[in-house]
């Protein structure tokens, strides 16, 4: 399966600044990136569908402004949470969707802690 | 609607054999897959079906109803490791997966 990296896997950042978190896919060309939360002991929720070289189509609920994700290239794609608060504290999960069967491989995850 | 259900936490003992069951309701079909996850990590993909029948690796197994809307995986031959969530989700038509809240696997010893 495809190798997916995420950085930074940890990062704790005080309300109100902006992060940045980067999702690679180190073997794989990858046209459609998605960006998932996870809450403490609740289910993935996917945030958007990163295209590489058009907008993200996001999810319903998601603001788009806040969640800021950029698909610059085949092998990248980032996620940016503008003025954090601390009810983003969350787990972010990237994942690549790989050709048929179109199994989804996912990166190792951001924690993020709002202070 | 799409909705994926399944078990929300089941118990099993180490050494034997377990059945985690999932129904799904998509828009469309494009196949059934099955996660791993530990707590604290990110999924890791287990199985794939898209054709009725048993799929079988290793010690992991996954079976696909088309006709019942049904899954399930089964585990054999538990170990301590196992313990995790396992999350089934169903791929619409547009390719999307339609995931389920998970059930959490705790083995004891």
């Amino acid at each position: 399966g495809a190798v997916v990296s995420q950085h930074p896997s940890w990062v704790i950042c005080k309300s109100g600044t902006s992060v940045k978190i980067e999702c690679r896919s180190l073997d794989f060309q990858a046209t459609t990136m998605f960006w998932y939360r996870q809450f403490p002991k609740q289910s993935l929720m996917l945030m958007a569908t990163s295209n590489e070289g058009s907008k993200a189509t996001y999810e319903q609920g998601v603001e788009k402004d806040k969640f800021l994700i950029n698909h610059a290239s085949l092998t990248l794609s980032t996620l940016t949470v503008t003025s954090a608060h601390p009810e983003d504290s969350s787990f972010y999960i990237c994942s690549v969707r790989a050709s048929e069967p179109y199994e989804q491989y996912f990166g190792p995850g951001t924690r993020l802690t709002v202070t | 609607g799409q909705n994926i259900d399944q078990p929300t936490e089941m118990t099993a003992t180490e050494g034997a054999i377990v059945q985690i069951n999932c129904t799904y309701q998509t828009s469309g079909f494009n196949g059934l897959f099955w996660y791993q996850q530990h707590a604290g990590e990110a999924p890791t993909f287990l199985s794939y079906n898209v054709l009725d029948g048993l799929e079988e690796k290793g010690r992991f197994s996954s079976f696909l109803s088309r006709s019942k809307g049904y899954s399930y995986l089964l585990l054999k031959e538990l170990q301590m490791k196992d313990s995790a969530s396992y999350l089934c989700a169903g791929m619409d038509s547009n390719y999307q997966l339609i995931w389920g809240a998970g059930t959490k696997l705790i083995i004891k010893p």
